[in-house]
């Protein structure tokens, strides 16, 4: 299995612009995590899917993000505009359930200039 | 609030010496807890895992242990070597959570 795929791996863009990572878990795994690692924050949950599903979305940042599952192989965080402070690197991660761990991707490092 | 802890954002330790990463939580309902280890420009990767019922679980160099009265628990790496220099991350599960909640981490560097 070639484990947990996000792209692009590095995102720069402008403030104002909209991105779109991406994430391909791992076959079988039926949860999905977008996290956020920050300095000041660590590991950051925003939003995870069971069976496709959103279950929590409270650690989305603001209105300006956005994610879908639309099918068991596929998953995008959106940020609409995009802002400086939302530089940083984004995980996302699978995982068969409780009491299994999770499986991560490489991450995608954002910069908004 | 955050439900789990790790105050240590860096250890320093002499290769063939011990690491110990400390974690602490809040919350009781906790049923499972894991460590996972962080290489620059990489994701997590799963380390070792302990179960609630459990007070210790080892995996070669590395052991995990929990203190439930405490609410800490504690990885032992011993003995360290200069590769195990990575950010190292604390997670609980269970109860009420559908989702991993992770310690903010701690960097390990180990010097030869």
């Amino acid at each position: 299995d070639a484990g947990v795929i996000q792209s692009p791996r590095h995102e720069v863009t402008e403030m104002g612009q909209e991105v779109t990572l991406r994430c391909k878990p791992i076959s079988g795994h039926n949860s999905l995590f977008w996290y956020r690692q920050t300095m000041m924050r660590g590991l950051e949950l925003l939003i995870y899917f069971n069976n496709n599903v959103p279950i929590d979305d409270s650690g989305m940042p603001e209105d300006r993000f956005s994610a879908k599952m639309p099918n068991a192989s596929f998953s995008t965080l959106k940020i609409q505009p995009s802002e400086p402070r939302d530089s940083a690197v984004y995980f996302c991660a699978s995982s068969q359930g409780p009491p299994y761990g999770y499986t991560f991707g490489s991450g995608t490092r954002l910069t908004v200039v | 609030d955050q439900q789990v802890k790790q105050n240590s954002p860096s250890l320093s330790v002499q290769e063939g010496r011990i690491s110990i990463l400390n974690c602490d939580y809040t919350n009781s309902m906790f049923d499972y807890f894991l460590w996972y280890k962080k290489y620059p420009a990489e994701g997590p990767t799963f380390l070792i895992s302990i179960s609630s019922i459990k007070d210790k679980n080892e995996d070669g160099r590395f052991t995990v242990f929990l203190n439930k009265s405490a609410k800490h628990l504690s990885l032992h790496i011993v003995p360290s070597q200069p590769g195990d220099s990575a950010v190292y991350f604390c997670a609980a599960g269970g109860g009420s959570q559908g989702n991993l909640i992770f310690g903010k981490g701690t960097k390990l560097s180990v010097k030869p």
